[in-house]
């Protein structure tokens, strides 16, 4: 198991253009998160996913974000039509939900972080 | 904004000292977790401490939870270069949705 994994790392795109964010959790973990960290703040939650359910999306996303997560595994965000606003770390993270005779730590596994500057 | 509040937002110590931060949070919670972020880096779980929890430990860390002043505080004993870093804390009052705070930088001089 290699952890959280996101792609690209970097981005860096014109006002305008579309954008989508991959995100690869650790393999046996259910829920899926999508945070945006700007700049000296902490991470704001965007949406969440348990399997392929998209359960909770925040207020913060347009209509010009969508996220998916296809048969569970892995999760896409894409941003279309940028805005310099949107230049911000995007987030991944992964955890376990609680099973019968499983221990739930509650802890949250994060990737590196996609981070997006829109010019 | 959902987000809780920390404090100090800065704080610059000296290799061996103690460095302590406060994180306040707006809702009842089920848990409050501690997590550390190197600079452009993901974020790693420091801690975990349940709503019914005074005070945990781990390793250097300890962490104290007043659930009556919506309140929490993460000690770091002997500090060593290798902890400048930023902190949050998160809390969860649901079955899944973390709030983050704004976070402590701290800077540890050598």
């Amino acid at each position: 198991d290699t952890g959280v994994s996101q792609d690209p790392r970097h981005k860096i795109t014109k006002r305008g253009q579309n954008v989508t964010f991959r995100c690869d959790p650790i393999s046996e973990h259910n829920r899926l998160y999508w945070y945006r960290q700007t700049l000296g703040q902490g991470p704001e939650f965007l949406t969440y996913f348990q399997n392929e359910a998209q359960l909770e999306k925040s207020r913060l996303l347009s209509d010009r974000f969508s996220a998916e997560r296809p048969k569970g595994s892995f999760s896409t965000l894409e941003i279309q039509r940028t805005e310099q606003g949107d230049s911000a770390m995007y987030l991944c993270a992964s955890s376990l939900e609680a099973i019968k005779g499983r221990i739930n730590t509650g802890e949250l596994f994060f990737g590196e972080g996609s981070r997006l500057t829109v010019l | 904004s959902q987000q809780g509040e920390e404090d100090p937002q800065a704080l610059s110590i000296q290799e061996g000292e103690n460095a302590t931060m406060n994180c306040s949070y707006k809702t009842s919670i089920n848990n409050l977790q501690w997590y550390r972020q190197n600079s452009g880096r993901g974020l790693v779980h420091l801690i975990l401490i349940r709503s019914n929890e005074r005070e945990k430990h781990s390793g250097r860390l300890r962490v104290t939870l007043d659930t009556s002043k919506k309140s929490s505080s993460l000690l770091i004993t002997a500090s060593r270069a290798a902890d400048t870093a930023s902190y949050f804390c998160a809390n969860t009052s649901g079955t899944y949705k973390y709030i983050f705070g704004t976070g402590t930088r701290l800077k540890v001089l050598a």
